[in-house]
């Protein structure tokens, strides 16, 4: 079983609508990362949580450390969200390093 | 803007030919930089870690003489894939934080590699 594990693993969605990509972690954290790849391969640092919640734009990304369980939100979608959404956790150990999600493929259509 | 350049973005060479990726931290000192590897349609997979100065770690099946990682200073590390053979032909992604508690690691856009 992966240390992340992440749902669903393939999105499709109308513009418009309002999309969440679980994500579930079993190892101790000191924080966790909501990344975003898009098709040409850059990935960007969307969030870095570790309690509560937080909001950016339509964006919106949740954390519940007693259940390991984290959430992203897209409030509004449309066609440019469409992209590899990545769950990775921070670990407070061996030098702190990430470990990943397999990620969700989100396709927004028009 | 970027705060992690990776350059080149895309290489295309013969087989046995030795390819160096540059990873530059632009606006903040990154004590620790991070090699990843990307297969299609898979997550990143940690090839190794460096820390300014010192030698790399490489994570387990990681030949270290086949991806020489140097982090000669703050803001540069590189990735020398030596001799490279068709199988190694993947997408590579650096990523850098800085020393200062809790900052958050920043990617490089990545370099597709390919060897014919």
């Amino acid at each position: 079983k992966n240390e992340v594990e992440q749902s669903p693993q393939n999105l499709t969605a109308q513009e418009g609508e309002f999309i969440t990509i679980n994500c579930s972690y079993s190892v101790g954290i000191s924080a966790l990362h909501w990344l975003q790849q898009h098709p040409g391969g850059g990935i960007v640092s969307l969030f870095m949580l570790s309690s509560g919640k937080k909001k950016h734009g339509r964006l919106i990304a949740t954390i519940n450390i007693q259940e390991k369980h984290s959430s992203l939100h897209i409030t509004a979608s449309h066609p440019r969200d469409s992209a590899v959404y990545i769950c990775a956790v921070l670990t407070p150990y061996n030098n702190n390093d990430m470990r990943f999600g397999a990620g969700t493929r989100l396709t927004v259509k028009p | 803007g970027a705060v992690v350049s990776q350059h080149p973005s895309r290489v295309i060479c013969k087989s046995g030919t030795s390819v160096k990726i540059e990873c530059r931290s632009l606006d903040f000192q990154a004590t620790t930089m991070f090699w990843y590897r990307q297969f299609p349609k898979q997550s990143l997979m940690l090839m190794a870690t460096s820390n300014e100065g010192s030698k790399a770690t490489y994570e387990q099946g990681v030949e270290k003489d086949k991806f020489l990682i140097n982090h000669a200073s703050l803001t540069l590390s590189t990735l020398t894939v030596t001799s490279a053979h068709p199988e190694d032909s993947s997408f590579y992604i650096c990523s850098a934080r800085a020393r200062t508690r809790n900052q958050p690691q920043h990617f490089g856009d990545g370099t597709r590699l390919s060897i014919l």
